[in-house]
Formats: C-alpha cells, sequence, structure tokens
C-alpha cells in the first residue's frame, strides 16, 4: 500500500531563512505529488505538483520542490520564509489513476520574526 | 487556479439531527468530487468518492448510511450527516479534481461541524 510520511511535525524558522520540509512516499509505480498548504481552519491550497518530467518544480508563493526517484523524496523548500509563509504543509500522492490523495501527516511551519 | 465553495463554513446542530454540507466547483465541472474528515491537528483521511450520476465509493469504515453523498450535477456534492452524535464532530473538506488541469483536486475551505 502507498504511504506518505513527514518526518517533521513542527518546523520553526526565523523570517528570512530559508526552509526545507522533507516528504517520502512509498509507491510501486510512479508516483503523482503534491504540496498543499492550509491555514487554520482553511481549506487546503495547492503549492505545486509533480506528473513527470523536470525534477525539480516550481510552485506559487516562491515555494519548489524536487523530486528525488533514488531516495523516494519530494521535499518541499524555500530561499527566504515570510512571516505569512506560517501553515499547516501537507505532502499528498496520487494513486488509483489520479483519483485518491494519500497524504502526509503534515508539518507545521512556525516563522519567528 | 480552479474555485471550489464549500458551505456552510461553520455549523452547530444538536445531536440525533441531520446536517447538510455543499460542495460547488464554481468554474470547472467536476465529474468527480471527494469528501475527506480531518481530526484536530491530524492529516485528511478520505471519506468517499462521489461521481456525478452514480453512488459514491466509500472508504473502509465509513457509514454509508451515516454519510450520505449526493452529486446530482457536474458542479455541485452535498454530504449529509445524518443523525449526527457528538463523535460526528470534525472539520470536513470536499474536493473537486479538474479533468482540465488532470490529476488535481482542488479543495474547498472546509466545514467545521460541532453537534451538542
Amino acid at each position: 500500500a502507498q504511504s506518505v510520511t513527514q518526518p517533521d511535525i513542527h518546523i520553526t524558522v526565523s523570517e528570512g531563512a530559508s526552509l526545507e520540509l522533507r516528504c517520502n512516499y512509498s509507491y510501486g509505480a510512479t508516483p503523482y505529488l503534491f504540496w498543499y498548504v492550509q491555514s487554520p481552519g482553511q481549506g487546503l491550497q495547492l503549492l505545486l505538483k509533480y506528473f513527470s518530467g523536470d525534477t525539480l518544480v516550481q510552485g506559487i508563493k516562491g515555494f519548489e520542490a524536487e523530486f528525488k526517484r533514488s531516495q523516494s523524496s519530494f521535499n518541499l523548500r524555500k530561499p527566504s520564509v515570510h512571516w505569512s509563509d506560517a501553515a499547516e504543509y501537507f505532502c499528498a500522492l496520487a494513486t488509483g489513476g489520479g483519483n485518491k490523495l494519500t497524504f502526509g501527516t503534515g508539518t507545521q511551519l512556525k516563522v519567528e520574526l | 487556479g480552479a474555485v471550489v465553495s464549500q458551505h456552510p463554513s461553520w455549523v452547530i446542530c444538536k445531536s440525533g439531527t441531520s446536517v447538510k454540507i455543499e460542495c460547488r466547483s464554481l468554474d470547472f465541472q467536476a465529474t468527480t468530487m471527494f469528501w475527506y474528515r480531518q481530526f484536530p491537528k491530524q492529516s485528511l483521511m478520505l471519506m468517499a468518492t462521489s461521481n456525478e450520476g452514480s453512488k459514491a465509493t466509500y472508504e473502509q469504515g465509513v457509514e454509508k448510511d451515516k454519510f450520505l453523498i449526493n452529486h446530482a450535477s457536474l458542479t455541485l456534492s452535498t454530504l449529509t450527516v445524518t443523525s449526527a452524535h457528538p463523535e460526528d464532530s470534525s472539520f470536513y473538506i470536499c474536493s473537486a479534481r479538474d479533468l482540465g488541469q488532470g490529476n488535481i483536486q482542488y479543495f474547498g475551505a472546509g466545514t467545521r461541524l460541532s453537534v451538542l
């Protein structure tokens, strides 16, 4: 069965510092991978996606992620974090022909001013 | 990106009553919509997949008679929590798949259900 692991439950960074959120997946076929962000009491907003091709994908709000098949990873990065980036971040894997999303447990990002 | 509207955003009801939550795709047609449940500080758990014009597919452990799903049009799916009890209190989120965007699900803002 497929699974997504986000090893870090909480991460705190200073505003302006760089950020990397880790995501590892387990799936027997080519994965469709996503990063979503959720603000408190809100739904999920898509940051970026990987389907195929270039393994470094660019998303909204200055985020990027790199797919590494050998490490089964899809880590999210941002060069300089803004206070407004504080939120919950979810990595997700699409299976079942893209129908079903399996989510990681999420990483709560806190930004110190 | 595509917009999914979910209503209401917050509902409080008495135990034993039923609550209906609506999920609408505003600028695209969605043959498939999804309903998730999220407990505090936890991830999203898929409850069911809603297909326009056919019966919903429920995940293992989800009570079909408790969580009624209707997907009568290409832009609207509803989730009805029947005979709600306090343990049904949760955050419910819908998503809709935009075929024009491939395998991308766009999410509503969620509904906070509190059953007294």
